[in-house]
């Protein structure tokens, strides 16, 4: 079993729609979870970081964690094609000091 | 700088030869770490520092892989004797402080794009 894993994708939706983009961990104890968007030929940008039970809102996009169920989640209200991009999911274990980051979600928005 | 500096962008090398990469972060962040991500993979740690001091190395692919960081700020990333499996893009990212309750947010440079031929 991989320690973080995201679905490849891609994930299809209109112009519009809400984006759900979903990753799931091993490590139970892992303490804090980013989320960040890679353009192709770019490098890794974040786009949001959460480390409670819940909610987390930024503009168009929320964060959501459940660590009962070890997944986070993350959604983009009325996504645009300029947020086709590929969405990796990282976490941060209890016991170390380095990220693991999933393969990511590949997202295209069609107008 | 503004944000982390990585030189060079683009490095083509023939297979045997030394290469040497370079990382300046954030002013001021103390932990650096270096990433690689082959075409169309995820992204695999390699090293980081805190400081100075690497307490992590096991992502190193091999022993032809080495780092170092002087003066807590700059790190320079070498492979000896390159492969053609060494192709990829090398990812540097620095934050305010390694770890922590919370885990502080990772910034990324523009990366080095390695081609071995």
């Amino acid at each position: 079993q991989k320690e973080v894993e995201q679905n490849s994708g891609p994930l299809s939706v209109p112009e519009g729609a809400i984006a759900s983009l979903n990753c799931t961990y091993s490590d139970r104890g892992s303490q804090s979870f980013f989320w960040y968007r890679q353009y192709s030929g770019k490098s890794p940008e974040l786009i949001m970081f959460i480390y409670s039970n819940g909610d987390k809102e930024d503009g168009r996009f929320t964060a959501q964690l459940n660590k009962a169920s070890q997944y986070v989640s993350l959604l983009i209200r009325d996504s645009q094609p300029s947020d086709s991009a590929t969405y990796l999911c990282a976490v941060l274990g209890p016991n170390t000091d380095k990220l693991i980051f999933g393969t990511g979600t590949r997202l295209q928005v069609f107008p | 700088g503004a944000g982390v500096s990585q030189s060079p962008s683009n490095k083509v090398t023939e297979k045997g030869k030394d290469v040497e990469l370079r990382c300046d972060p954030i002013s001021g962040h103390t932990a650096l770490y270096w990433y690689r991500q082959s075409l169309g993979q995820g992204l695999e740690f390699l090293i980081y520092f805190q400081g100075n001091s690497a307490p992590d190395k096991s992502g190193l692919p091999s022993d032809r892989f080495s780092a170092e960081r002087t003066g807590g700020s700059v790190s320079t990333l070498t492979i000896q004797r390159t492969q053609q499996e060494d192709s990829a893009v090398y990812l540097c990212a620095s934050s305010l402080v390694v770890g922590q309750i919370g885990g502080e947010p990772q910034h990324f440079g523009d990366g080095t794009r390695l081609s071995i031929l």
